[in-house]
């Protein structure tokens, strides 16, 4: 069936530097994309989306690439900061539905 | 304002008991869903609700598992008979309308352990 997954399941980031999560889709339907934090002990975090007629976005510090050519999602964090430590979930889903398909997700940590 | 809440945070009990756990969305949010997620592995969907439409039940794991909405606000998530492989974090999140293509809004779950 198809899924969405991450190419790394870890990530370690020294404070300061910038970060790229990846995310490999294979849903070629899929136009809407999200990428969400998770904290210890707390439920996923909406953190930046992207549809599919764009192929790139940023908020506050992230950035969010979209290559539709190669099924590709990814996420920059710029300056990563010890609040930065997370994991990371991409989902996807097309705009008919109401159904996120998830990936396991990256454990980024941030070196001090 | 208020984000989604989940009672009770943490849960122990028996093999074999059943249990509750209960959601309140965001208010104004007509569609809400439950998700589970195992130690490391992502969310894994198991039921949507939309306004008073049919649940679409089709991620529930097997008929232990049910759940109940009250019009567009609490819903309960009841596991009968807990096995120890239902051990996990239950979510529920809310979005604000039929919920195709836009962002689900997350509580901070119940983590269910089953001795």
């Amino acid at each position: 069936g198809e899924s969405v997954g991450l190419h790394l399941p870890t990530l370690s980031v020294q404070e300061g530097d910038n970060s790229i999560i990846n995310c490999a889709y294979s849903n070629s339907a899929s136009d809407y994309f999200i990428w969400y934090k998770q904290e210890s002990g707390k439920g996923p975090q909406f953190i930046i989306d992207i549809r599919s007629n764009m192929d790139k976005r940023q908020g506050q510090r992230v950035t969010v690439l979209l290559n539709k050519t190669v099924k590709h999602l990814s996420l920059q964090i710029a300056a990563t900061q010890p609040g930065d430590s997370a994991v990371y979930f991409c989902a996807e889903t097309h705009s008919n539905d109401y159904k996120l398909s998830f990936g396991a997700g990256t454990t980024v940590t941030v070196r001090a | 304002g208020a984000g989604v809440s989940q009672s009770p945070s943490n849960k122990v009990t028996e093999k074999g008991k059943d249990v509750e756990l209960r959601c309140d969305p965001i208010s104004g949010h007509t569609a809400l869903y439950w998700y589970r997620q195992r130690l490391g592995q992502g969310l894994e969907f198991l039921i949507y609700f939309q306004g008073n439409s049919a649940p679409d039940k089709s991620g529930l794991p097997s008929d232990r598992f049910s759940a109940e909405r009250t019009g567009e606000s609490v819903s309960t998530l009841t596991i009968q008979r807990t096995q120890q492989e239902d051990s996990a974090v239950y979510l529920c999140a809310s979005s604000p309308r039929r919920g195709g293509g836009e962002t689900q809004y997350f509580g901070p779950g119940t983590r269910l352990l089953v001795l």
